[in-house]
């Protein structure tokens, strides 16, 4: 079944160590986007990608990167974690010129 | 002024009436309109989709979009508990500026 994939579903872990967030999708999408949610807040991009060795920053300012080497997997990287990155982090394809977007289930990230 | 505005809620009704969830948007280009449904530690699922102006009913489910007054809404009929979650409206441009905006998401009970 086509589906769209983020381990992990959850994350807790120290200040100054570098995580990478993972995301799959099967469903041959080409463009693929990260977006951050505070609970009681809207989704911000962070990071988006059109395609294989594409990727954009979105409209919040983010110091984590991001790499498409693959069209199917589009992995998020925090060099140093530090408390303010404590968020949910939700992975989400589309076809491109098709702005319905599925998402994953999300990572939830604490740092401690 | 934000760009895509939604009362975040909470909305608590009895189960089997009519809900009625709305936003506003200041973007005239926006052309493409979603509604997403979320649940508690999940990602959102998308719901409904809508190109330009008009209404589209699935179901229980209706969408309409007044490009006039610059509104949305989605209607809920013969609301059920299992309706209860977080919905958020999304819209985007034409291709060329086709990041997809969220509005905040209203948190809906339905009450048994």
């Amino acid at each position: 079944e086509a589906d769209i994939y983020q381990t992990p579903r959850y994350l807790v872990i120290g200040t100054g160590k570098k995580i990478t967030l993972e995301c799959s999708q099967t469903m041959g999408h080409d463009k693929m986007y990260w977006y951050q949610q505070d609970p009681g807040m809207e989704l911000h991009l962070i990071h988006y990608s059109y395609g294989v060795n594409s990727t954009e920053k979105g409209d919040l300012s983010s110091e984590s990167t991001v790499s498409r080497i693959r069209t199917e997997h589009f992995p998020l990287t925090l060099e140093s974690a530090r408390p303010s990155h404590t968020s949910q982090y939700l992975c989400a394809s589309s076809e491109v010129g098709d702005t319905e977007a599925f998402f994953g289930q999300g990572t939830r990230l604490t740092v401690v | 002024q934000k760009e895509v505005e939604q009362d975040p809620g909470p909305l608590s009704v009895p189960e089997g009436a009519i809900v009625s969830l709305n936003c506003t948007y200041s973007n005239s280009a926006f052309q493409y309109f979603m509604w997403y449904r979320q649940y508690s530690r999940k990602g959102p699922e998308l719901l409904m989709y809508t190109y330009s102006s008009g209404n589209k009913e699935d179901g229980r489910f209706t969408a309409q979009v007044d490009k006039s007054s610059k509104y949305i809404s989605l209607f809920i009929r013969d609301s059920q508990p299992s309706d209860s979650a977080t919905y958020l409206c999304a819209m985007s441009a034409p291709v060329g500026d086709d990041k997809i905006i969220f509005g905040k998401g209203t948190r809906l009970h339905i009450l048994p």
